[in-house]
């Protein structure tokens, strides 16, 4: 089990560009799948989408637009970009380390979770 | 509205038994892509619950289980306590090529 912490602004303000990492501890960051999920207020979870170290990465269609999800190893962190951000971006954003087969995609590690709210 | 529909609560009284069910298409539970469940308390960030239909990760009580069927897949949690109370959220993956989650259901504890 390893442990996953987000950071970054609590407050973007609308058209700006949500910025947030997550470093990952007591076990590699390589050879695994990373994600970004989200809950709106009131709201279910959403999944963003994923990295894996070489780079590879894959997006939920409905944001493929505006996001952008980097790796970098030496320092155990990958990172969310969400570009122009209006209120429905207004979230918790968690971070999570996936286990995938070619039928199986679930979250078995998670961070606690950060609110960023978008608002001028 | 999510692409797996889930009842937005449940009740049940401590000792008893309750479901909770996904519903999903051929796009997703149907195509054969597995069921997965988190258990999300107050304040908390969701923890897995089930895995892969009807797995248990270590730590799990085996007040839980999970179920598939065709299109649709069922949690359920016998022995009811009060600690239950949580939001519950099934998860697969759809051919749209995404990952996707329930809507969520509240379970109160009466």
């Amino acid at each position: 089990q390893v442990q996953l912490q987000e950071s970054g602004p609590g407050l973007v303000k609308p058209s700006e560009t949500l910025s947030l990492t997550c470093t990952v501890s007591g076990g590699t960051i390589s050879g695994q799948y990373w994600n970004w999920i989200r809950r709106p207020p009131g709201k279910g979870l959403e999944w963003i989408g994923d990295v894996y170290d070489t780079g590879t990465t894959n997006y939920n269609p409905s944001l493929k637009s505006r996001v952008t999800i980097s790796m970098d190893t030496s320092k155990s962190q990958f990172s969310l970009n969400l570009r122009s951000v209006t209120a429905a971006d207004t979230a918790v954003y968690y971070c999570a380390r996936a286990y995938r087969t070619t039928w199986s995609w679930y979250f078995d590690d998670w961070g606690q979770g950060t609110l960023v709210t978008v608002s001028s | 509205q999510s692409v797996l529909t889930q009842p937005p609560s449940v009740s049940g009284a401590p000792g008893q038994r309750v479901t909770i069910s996904c519903t999903g298409s051929r796009s997703n539970i149907g195509a054969g892509y597995d069921v997965h469940w988190y258990q999300q308390l107050p304040g908390k960030a969701p923890e897995l619950l089930i895995y892969e239909n009807k797995n248990r990760p270590s730590g799990v009580p085996d007040r839980f289980s999970g179920s598939t069927s065709g299109t649709s897949a069922s949690l359920a949690i016998t022995g009811l306590q009060a600690e239950d109370e949580a939001d519950y959220y099934c998860q697969s993956y759809d051919t749209s090529l995404s990952v996707i989650f329930g809507g969520g259901t509240k379970l109160t504890v009466l």
